[in-house]
Protein backbone atom coordinates (compact mmCIF):
# COMPACT_ATOMS: atom_id res chain seq x y z
CA UNK A 1 0.00 0.00 0.00
CA UNK A 2 0.96 4.01 -0.09
CA UNK A 3 1.15 4.15 3.36
CA UNK A 4 1.30 2.06 6.96
CA UNK A 5 -2.07 1.06 7.72
CA UNK A 6 -3.19 0.30 10.98
CA UNK A 7 -7.01 -0.96 11.82
CA UNK A 8 -9.20 -0.35 13.38
CA UNK A 9 -8.69 3.00 13.99
CA UNK A 10 -10.69 3.07 17.55
CA UNK A 11 -11.12 0.26 19.78
CA UNK A 12 -13.50 0.15 23.03
CA UNK A 13 -13.55 -2.47 24.90
CA UNK A 14 -14.36 -3.93 28.57
CA UNK A 15 -11.99 -4.12 31.19
CA UNK A 16 -10.67 -8.24 31.34
CA UNK A 17 -11.33 -8.84 27.75
CA UNK A 18 -9.16 -9.75 24.63
CA UNK A 19 -7.67 -7.41 21.82
CA UNK A 20 -6.29 -7.36 18.67
CA UNK A 21 -4.40 -4.52 16.51
CA UNK A 22 -3.32 -5.10 13.02
CA UNK A 23 -0.39 -3.05 11.33
CA UNK A 24 0.22 -3.61 7.56
CA UNK A 25 3.17 -1.66 7.12
CA UNK A 26 4.13 -0.32 3.76
CA UNK A 27 5.32 -3.08 0.90
CA UNK A 28 8.33 -4.53 1.42
CA UNK A 29 9.67 -3.22 4.41
CA UNK A 30 11.21 -5.60 6.56
CA UNK A 31 11.57 -3.76 9.78
CA UNK A 32 8.13 -3.10 11.70
CA UNK A 33 7.65 -1.41 15.30
CA UNK A 34 4.83 -0.70 17.42
CA UNK A 35 4.92 1.87 19.98
CA UNK A 36 2.61 3.17 22.84
CA UNK A 37 1.69 6.74 23.24
CA UNK A 38 -0.25 8.34 26.35
CA UNK A 39 -1.83 11.23 26.15
CA UNK A 40 1.08 14.12 26.35
CA UNK A 41 3.57 11.92 26.08
CA UNK A 42 6.05 10.62 23.45
CA UNK A 43 5.76 7.30 21.73
CA UNK A 44 6.60 4.57 23.74
CA UNK A 45 8.70 1.68 22.28
CA UNK A 46 7.12 -1.70 22.56
CA UNK A 47 9.01 -4.51 20.07
CA UNK A 48 10.52 -4.52 16.94
CA UNK A 49 10.60 -7.05 14.00
CA UNK A 50 13.10 -7.85 11.60
CA UNK A 51 11.33 -9.98 9.42
CA UNK A 52 9.02 -12.37 11.28
CA UNK A 53 11.36 -12.56 13.97
CA UNK A 54 10.91 -10.26 16.85
CA UNK A 55 14.43 -8.78 17.16
CA UNK A 56 13.51 -6.86 20.40
CA UNK A 57 10.60 -7.09 22.93
CA UNK A 58 12.01 -5.29 25.90
CA UNK A 59 9.71 -2.75 25.54
CA UNK A 60 6.58 -5.22 26.35
CA UNK A 61 4.71 -4.07 30.05
CA UNK A 62 4.10 -7.39 30.93
CA UNK A 63 3.05 -11.15 29.72
CA UNK A 64 -0.74 -9.80 28.76
CA UNK A 65 1.00 -8.37 25.59
CA UNK A 66 2.34 -10.18 22.79
CA UNK A 67 2.76 -9.55 18.61
CA UNK A 68 3.35 -11.78 15.93
CA UNK A 69 4.47 -11.11 12.42
CA UNK A 70 3.79 -14.51 10.68
CA UNK A 71 4.60 -14.35 7.49
CA UNK A 72 7.18 -11.20 7.24
CA UNK A 73 4.72 -8.33 6.67
CA UNK A 74 1.34 -7.74 8.68
CA UNK A 75 1.93 -7.69 12.09
CA UNK A 76 -0.86 -8.01 15.08
CA UNK A 77 -0.40 -6.62 18.60
CA UNK A 78 -2.28 -8.83 21.15
CA UNK A 79 -2.81 -7.90 24.50
CA UNK A 80 -4.77 -10.15 26.78
CA UNK A 81 -6.94 -9.07 30.23
CA UNK A 82 -6.89 -5.68 29.15
CA UNK A 83 -7.06 -3.05 31.65
CA UNK A 84 -8.05 0.16 31.75
CA UNK A 85 -4.35 1.83 32.43
CA UNK A 86 -3.66 -0.11 28.67
CA UNK A 87 -5.86 2.81 27.15
CA UNK A 88 -3.64 5.03 25.18
CA UNK A 89 -2.65 5.24 20.95
CA UNK A 90 -1.47 2.24 19.96
CA UNK A 91 1.28 3.30 16.37
CA UNK A 92 3.06 1.36 14.14
CA UNK A 93 6.11 2.26 11.95
CA UNK A 94 7.79 0.43 9.30
CA UNK A 95 11.32 1.13 7.50
CA UNK A 96 12.61 -0.44 4.24
CA UNK A 97 15.63 -2.04 6.72
CA UNK A 98 16.08 -2.36 10.40
CA UNK A 99 19.13 -0.41 10.16
CA UNK A 100 21.75 0.78 7.19
CA UNK A 101 24.49 3.39 8.36
CA UNK A 102 24.15 6.12 6.07
CA UNK A 103 21.37 4.75 3.75
CA UNK A 104 17.71 6.73 3.67
CA UNK A 105 16.93 2.88 4.30
CA UNK A 106 16.06 4.09 7.99
CA UNK A 107 13.55 6.22 7.58
CA UNK A 108 10.61 5.24 9.29
CA UNK A 109 6.85 5.88 8.56
CA UNK A 110 4.27 5.75 10.60
CA UNK A 111 0.39 4.54 10.41
CA UNK A 112 -2.44 7.19 12.35
CA UNK A 113 -2.72 4.62 14.78
CA UNK A 114 -5.30 2.64 17.08
CA UNK A 115 -6.70 4.49 19.92
CA UNK A 116 -7.78 1.69 22.58
CA UNK A 117 -9.80 2.70 25.12
CA UNK A 118 -10.62 0.35 28.06
CA UNK A 119 -13.77 0.68 30.29
CA UNK B 1 20.14 3.88 28.57
CA UNK B 2 19.21 6.27 25.84
CA UNK B 3 17.17 9.85 27.03
CA UNK B 4 15.63 12.39 24.74
CA UNK B 5 14.87 15.88 25.91
CA UNK B 6 12.85 18.61 24.00
CA UNK B 7 12.56 22.36 24.94
CA UNK B 8 10.12 23.87 25.06
CA UNK B 9 7.48 21.67 25.73
CA UNK B 10 5.19 24.36 24.38
CA UNK B 11 5.34 27.54 22.56
CA UNK B 12 2.65 30.14 21.28
CA UNK B 13 3.92 32.30 18.47
CA UNK B 14 2.53 34.93 16.39
CA UNK B 15 1.83 34.50 12.36
CA UNK B 16 5.61 34.84 10.41
CA UNK B 17 7.96 34.42 13.58
CA UNK B 18 11.16 32.03 12.61
CA UNK B 19 11.68 29.53 15.39
CA UNK B 20 13.55 26.97 16.82
CA UNK B 21 13.13 23.60 18.50
CA UNK B 22 15.34 21.88 20.33
CA UNK B 23 15.86 18.07 20.92
CA UNK B 24 18.67 16.79 23.03
CA UNK B 25 20.30 13.05 23.52
CA UNK B 26 22.52 11.42 26.41
CA UNK B 27 23.73 8.89 24.00
CA UNK B 28 25.63 10.01 20.72
CA UNK B 29 25.57 6.49 19.25
CA UNK B 30 23.00 6.53 16.66
CA UNK B 31 22.53 6.12 13.49
CA UNK B 32 20.14 8.82 12.64
CA UNK B 33 17.51 11.79 14.11
CA UNK B 34 14.51 11.92 12.50
CA UNK B 35 11.90 14.94 13.29
CA UNK B 36 7.93 14.20 13.14
CA UNK B 37 4.79 16.44 13.03
CA UNK B 38 1.55 15.14 14.94
CA UNK B 39 -1.34 16.39 14.88
CA UNK B 40 -4.04 16.13 17.14
CA UNK B 41 -5.72 12.73 16.83
CA UNK B 42 -3.35 11.51 14.01
CA UNK B 43 -0.02 9.68 13.52
CA UNK B 44 3.69 10.82 13.20
CA UNK B 45 4.49 12.75 9.72
CA UNK B 46 8.23 12.51 8.84
CA UNK B 47 9.25 15.73 8.15
CA UNK B 48 13.64 15.38 7.76
CA UNK B 49 15.71 12.66 9.06
CA UNK B 50 19.81 13.26 9.21
CA UNK B 51 21.70 10.38 9.14
CA UNK B 52 24.76 10.42 11.76
CA UNK B 53 27.01 11.71 9.22
CA UNK B 54 25.30 14.88 8.09
CA UNK B 55 25.23 18.02 10.21
CA UNK B 56 21.42 19.47 8.66
CA UNK B 57 18.78 18.48 6.27
CA UNK B 58 16.75 21.12 4.76
CA UNK B 59 12.83 20.99 3.28
CA UNK B 60 10.83 24.30 2.08
CA UNK B 61 10.63 26.14 5.58
CA UNK B 62 12.20 23.71 7.99
CA UNK B 63 16.06 23.09 8.39
CA UNK B 64 17.35 20.42 11.06
CA UNK B 65 20.58 20.13 12.05
CA UNK B 66 22.40 17.77 14.10
CA UNK B 67 25.56 17.79 16.52
CA UNK B 68 26.18 14.59 17.23
CA UNK B 69 28.89 15.14 19.76
CA UNK B 70 26.98 17.17 21.81
CA UNK B 71 24.00 15.22 21.21
CA UNK B 72 21.86 18.18 20.30
CA UNK B 73 19.55 19.01 17.50
CA UNK B 74 17.53 21.88 16.22
CA UNK B 75 14.52 22.07 13.73
CA UNK B 76 14.20 25.85 12.51
CA UNK B 77 10.76 26.96 11.27
CA UNK B 78 11.22 30.05 9.26
CA UNK B 79 8.05 32.11 8.64
CA UNK B 80 5.74 30.19 10.08
CA UNK B 81 2.01 29.82 9.43
CA UNK B 82 -1.23 28.75 11.48
CA UNK B 83 -0.97 25.76 9.58
CA UNK B 84 2.62 24.38 11.44
CA UNK B 85 0.51 24.21 14.48
CA UNK B 86 1.31 20.96 15.81
CA UNK B 87 3.22 18.68 18.05
CA UNK B 88 6.95 17.97 16.61
CA UNK B 89 8.83 15.12 18.26
CA UNK B 90 12.27 14.42 17.73
CA UNK B 91 13.41 10.67 17.70
CA UNK B 92 17.08 9.07 17.17
CA UNK B 93 17.75 5.34 15.99
CA UNK B 94 20.34 3.79 18.44
CA UNK B 95 23.25 2.52 17.58
CA UNK B 96 24.53 0.75 20.52
CA UNK B 97 23.78 -0.32 24.41
CA UNK B 98 20.94 -1.53 25.42
CA UNK B 99 18.70 0.80 23.34
CA UNK B 100 20.27 -0.62 19.76
CA UNK B 101 17.45 -0.58 16.86
CA UNK B 102 15.04 1.38 18.44
CA UNK B 103 13.66 4.91 18.24
CA UNK B 104 13.66 6.50 20.94
CA UNK B 105 11.42 9.29 21.29
CA UNK B 106 11.28 13.03 23.17
CA UNK B 107 7.94 13.94 24.81
CA UNK B 108 7.48 17.12 21.87
CA UNK B 109 7.03 20.54 21.68
CA UNK B 110 3.78 21.33 21.05
CA UNK B 111 3.55 24.45 18.39
CA UNK B 112 0.67 27.28 18.62
CA UNK B 113 0.79 29.86 15.82
CA UNK B 114 -1.80 32.19 16.14
CA UNK B 115 -2.98 34.60 12.88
Amino acid sequence: GAGVSQTPSNKVTEKGKYVELRCDPISGHTALYWYRQSLGQGPEFLIYFQGTGAADDSGLPNDRFFAVRPEGSVSTLKIQRTERGDSAVYLCASSLMGWEPGSRRTEAFFGQGTRLTVV
Amino acid sequence: KQEVTQIPAALSVPEGENLVLNCSFTDSAIYNLQWFRQDPGKGLTSLLLIQSSQREQTSGRLNASLDKSSGRSTLYIAASQPGDSATYLCAVLNAGGTSYGKLTFGQGTILTVHP
